[in-house]
């Protein structure tokens, strides 16, 4: 069964400061890998997906991330925070051609002043 | 597009009694997916329609859990003899069914039961 790993539960940066939210999957074949962010009392919203491909997916807002598979990571990154991604960040793991999404336990990003 | 659409936004309940959340698919997408959020089990994936019919029920408590679609505008999720470790933002997701498809979430209903 696939899963994800999301280590740090907490993120504090500095606004203009860089980023990067941490994800390991496990999956025994080839991962479909999601970033999702979710605002106070909204819904999740999907940054950015990979698919078998490049490795680097770029996304909304300036969010990017690479998918690894020596290191069973999929890391998301960005350069520049702004207060407005204060939010929680959730990894998802999919298996190919199936569109059930198993998330990880998610990181509060908090961006200070 | 006003999105995927879950009503009540909040629920309260007492212990015993039922729960029924609603889920309006976005228009012309195919499959719809129930999950469970709270803060110590993260989000858990509870079922999943494509087509109206049910294809994967795998996280469905066995007991006291059920949910159907019985058209291509709504899914209801039931819940009978609520318990407090009921209490959880129950979302639902929309799709256009195609392999690889984006989710796209509804705002939660909040289900709280005393």
């Amino acid at each position: 069964a696939q899963s994800v790993t999301q280590p740090d539960a907490r993120v504090t940066v500095s606004e203009g400061a860089s980023l990067q939210l941490r994800c390991k999957y496990s999956y025994f074949g080839t991962p479909y890998l999601f970033w999702y962010v979710q605002y106070p009392r909204q819904g999740l919203q999907l940054l950015l997906k990979y698919y078998p491909g490049d490795p680097v997916v770029q996304g909304v807002n300036g969010f990017e991330a690479e998918f690894s598979k020596s290191n069973s990571s999929f890391h998301l990154r960005k350069a520049s925070v702004h207060w407005s991604d204060w939010a929680v960040y959730f990894c998802a793991v999919s298996e190919s051609n199936y569109n059930v999404l198993y998330f990880g336990s998610g990181t509060k990003l908090t961006v200070e002043p | 597009n006003a999105g995927v659409i879950q009503t009540p936004r909040h629920k309260v309940t007492g212990k015993g009694q039922e729960a029924t959340l609603w889920c309006e698919p976005i228009s012309g997408h195919s499959a719809v997916f129930w999950y469970r959020q709270t803060i110590v089990q993260g989000l858990e994936f509870l079922t999943y329609f494509r087509n109206q019919a049910p294809i994967d029920d795998s996280g469905m408590p066995k007991e006291r859990f059920s949910a159907q679609m019985p058209n291509q505008s709504h899914s209801t999720l039931k819940i009978q003899s609520t318990q407090p470790q009921d209490s959880a933002v129950y979302l639902c997701a929309s799709s256009l069914g195609l392999s690889q498809n984006t989710l796209y979430f509804g705002a939660g209903t909040r289900l709280s039961v005393l």
